[in-house]
């Protein structure tokens, strides 16, 4: 069985600032890790995704995440902060092969001026 | 090209009446996959479709909720007998890989429903 612990479930940071959204996973098999990202009222995109390939995954909008398996860890980072970042940031895991993606509660982005 | 889609958007139901969701997802892809999301959470996996056959409906929450895609393409989330805490945005993901779904999903932008 798979699961996702997401740290804080609001993250206020400055605009310009490092960004850093924690996630932590766990899986009885090797997973597939994933970020969405969700901004009002709209469906989720996908930011990136692990899939046992390199560790420091590079996603959309200066986005990267690392995954450590020593810590059963897979954190969002982005250098600096932008005001449309402000969303709503989700982890996700999944096993190969499996049919579903189990989320985490997800994490709110707020970016002060 | 089009995403995927669904509607309606918005659903206000009275306790006990029935409901119908629709989703079309991106043209071709086999795989489709239905997720409830309550305020404040992430989503949550209800049913996957491979083509038309429904291969996993263990997320769905009770007999209440019944889900089909008759043809392959076209999908519709059925929710008989309505009660409050059914109130959720109703996400659509698909995707062209099957059996590997989770490996990329392209998600719609949901249906609100709220029962009152």
């Amino acid at each position: 069985a798979q699961s996702v612990t997401q740290l804080g479930s609001h993250v206020s940071v400055s605009e310009g600032a490092l960004v850093l959204l924690r996630c932590n996973y766990s899986s009885s098999v090797p997973p597939y890790l994933f970020w969405y990202v969700q901004y009002p009222n709209q469906g989720l995109q996908l930011l990136l995704k692990y899939t046992s390939a390199a560790t420091l995954v590079k996603g959309i909008n200066g986005f990267e995440a690392e995954f450590k398996k020593s810590e059963t860890s897979f954190h969002l980072t982005k250098p600096s902060a932008h005001m449309s970042d402000a969303a709503e940031y989700f982890c996700a895991v999944s096993g190969r092969g499996d049919d579903k993606i189990i989320f985490g509660k997800g994490t709110r982005l707020h970016i002060l001026p | 090209g089009a995403g995927v889609s669904q509607s309606p958007r918005y659903k206000v139901a009275k306790r006990g009446q029935d409901v119908a969701l629709r989703c079309d997802p991106i043209s071709g892809h086999v795989s489709l996959f239905w997720y409830q999301q309550a305020l404040g959470q992430g989503p949550e996996f209800l049913t996957y479709f491979q083509n038309e056959a429904q291969l996993d409906k263990s997320g769905l929450p009770s007999d209440r909720f019944f889900a089909e895609r008759p043809e392959g393409s076209v999908s519709t989330l059925k929710i008989q007998r309505t009660q409050q805490e059914d109130s959720a945005v109703y996400l659509c993901a698909s995707s062209s890989i099957p059996g590997q779904g989770a490996y990329e999903q392209y998600f719609g932008p949901g249906t609100r429903l709220t029962v009152t």
